[in-house]
């Protein structure tokens, strides 16, 4: 079965410091996502993409944070200058549109 | 922000008999539900879902039920399973065209054989 594929599995980075997560989504998924899971607490919408652009986005996802689409498989989320909290799990998703999320299985960001 | 809440941190089961989890929300423009599973270090992995207009979805030993009087949904797993051992999230969306969900804490499910 198709996957949705994140690298990292895991990233150490230091405040201040850009990131850049990957996620290849499944190859015939037009919406692709971000959440986030911060120890211990929810999962969390960040953004969705649809069509090149973002179509919604949470208060968390601020002017550090961006999306991308940069080649017709990658799907990247930059965190411009990461803070301590910014430490979570993130997973990417995506859907062909009318059928369940399918997550990838995260990138643990650390950031010191 | 608690729009949707799982009220029981742990759920522990024998194997074979039904797991019964609970999930509660209070936005009333919610109008699709979903359970996923997750298994450490993976990502949530769609289970079942139901959409308002109905009461109840069944899966093979999964079953969902909604009350939208009482917004309130459970999940029923019939016989339970060692292998079902994991946490689950209850999530929500509205009818917005895009699935931004809304997760509950989760509820982590131990099947003993």
């Amino acid at each position: 079965e198709p996957e949705v594929t994140q690298t990292p599995s895991h990233q150490v980075t230091q405040m201040g410091q850009e990131v850049i997560l990957r996620c290849v989504p499944i190859s015939n998924h037009l919406y692709f996502y971000w959440y986030r899971q911060i120890l211990g607490q929810k999962v969390e919408f960040l953004v969705s993409f649809y069509n090149n652009e973002i179509s919604e986005k949470s208060e968390i996802f601020d002017d550090q944070f961006s999306v991308e689409r940069p080649d017709g498989s990658n799907f990247t989320l930059k965190i411009r200058s990461t803070k301590l909290e910014d430490s979570a799990m993130y997973f990417c998703a995506s859907t062909r549109g009318g059928s369940p999320l399918h997550f990838g299985n995260g990138t643990r960001l650390t950031v010191t | 922000d608690q729009q949707v809440k799982q009220n029981s941190p742990s759920l522990s089961v024998q194997e074979g008999r039904i797991s019964i989890l609970n999930c509660d929300y209070t936005n009333s423009m919610f109008d699709y539900f979903l359970w996923y599973k997750k298994y450490p270090a993976e990502g949530p992995t769609f289970l079942i879902s139901i959409s308002s207009i109905k009461d109840k979805n069944e899966d093979g030993r999964f079953t969902v039920f909604l009350n939208k009087s009482a917004k309130h949904l459970s999940l029923h797993i019939v016989p339970s399973q060692p292998g079902d051992s994991a946490v689950y999230f209850c999530a929500a969306q509205e009818n917005t065209g895009f699935q931004k969900l809304v997760f509950g804490t989760g509820t982590r499910l131990l099947v003993s054989p």
